[in-house]
């Protein structure tokens, strides 16, 4: 199974503020396979980032996500006040598909 | 544009099964796609439960669920269903149903349900 670390843990910021969150990907992965998700309190997580780097559809280009092998990033250029989430990474190379822990970035 | 909506008991008692539908409208689930399942607990996170192919053949599932899981389609409902038998208290969780491609994974969503093992 592959295991997903996702760091920080938490990301305090303010509205406007860049935010870099983190996957690390216990084996290698083709970045073909690799998603990113954003929840909100008491709703399914929301698809943002699918291919490692493919916005899905809807969603604002501040969003970007980058990376290879086990190393994957999701950028939030400058944080809109409805940014405020958990984030999660996703891997749906290999199964079991595997989700991360989540990244907190809530306002400073 | 395709909506996903989960339904079934709140409530299960230990050792017995969780029965679980999810009802599609603007899409046909024999049209293509797959369709899964998946978990989100406290002390696990979100967890890959299984998906099933559009024909309803040859459902795929996580090693962790595979003795105790099995997911079907009923293409003339537009449902598919998920069914988890011996459940206990660590199978206490918000289900979500869910469409996947293979190009960007679980890119529709059904609103949750929550399903509490306890007697």
């Amino acid at each position: 199974e592959i295991v997903l670390t996702q760091s920080p843990g938490t990301l305090s910021l303010s509205p406007g503020e860049r935010a870099t969150l983190s996957c690390r990907a216990s084996q290698s992965l083709s970045s073909t396979y690799l998603a990113w998700y954003q929840q909100k309190f008491g709703q399914a997580p929301r698809l943002l980032i699918y291919g490692t780097s493919s916005r899905a559809t809807g969603v604002p280009d501040r969003f970007s996500g980058s990376g290879s092998g086990t190393d994957f990033t999701l950028t939030i250029s400058r944080l809109e006040p409805e940014d405020f989430a958990v984030y999660y990474c996703h891997q749906y190379g290999r199964s079991p598909f595997t989700f991360g822990p989540g990244t907190r970035v809530d306002i400073k | 544009q395709v909506q996903l909506q989960e339904s079934g008991p709140g409530l299960v008692k230990p050792s017995e099964t969780l029965s679980l539908t999810c009802a599609v409208s603007g899409y046909s689930i024999s049209s293509g796609f797959h369709w899964g399942w998946i978990r989100q607990s406290p002390g696990k996170g979100l967890e890959w439960i299984g998906n099933m192919y559009h024909t309803g053949s040859s459902p795929y599932y996580n090693p962790s669920f595979e003795s105790r899981v099995t997911i079907s389609g009923h293409t003339s409902k537009n449902q598919f269903s998920l069914k988890l038998t011996s459940v206990t208290a660590a199978d206490t969780a918000v289900y979500y149903c869910a469409r996947w491609g293979s190009g960007w994974s679980f890119e529709s969503w059904g609103q949750g349900t929550l399903v509490t093992v306890s007697s």
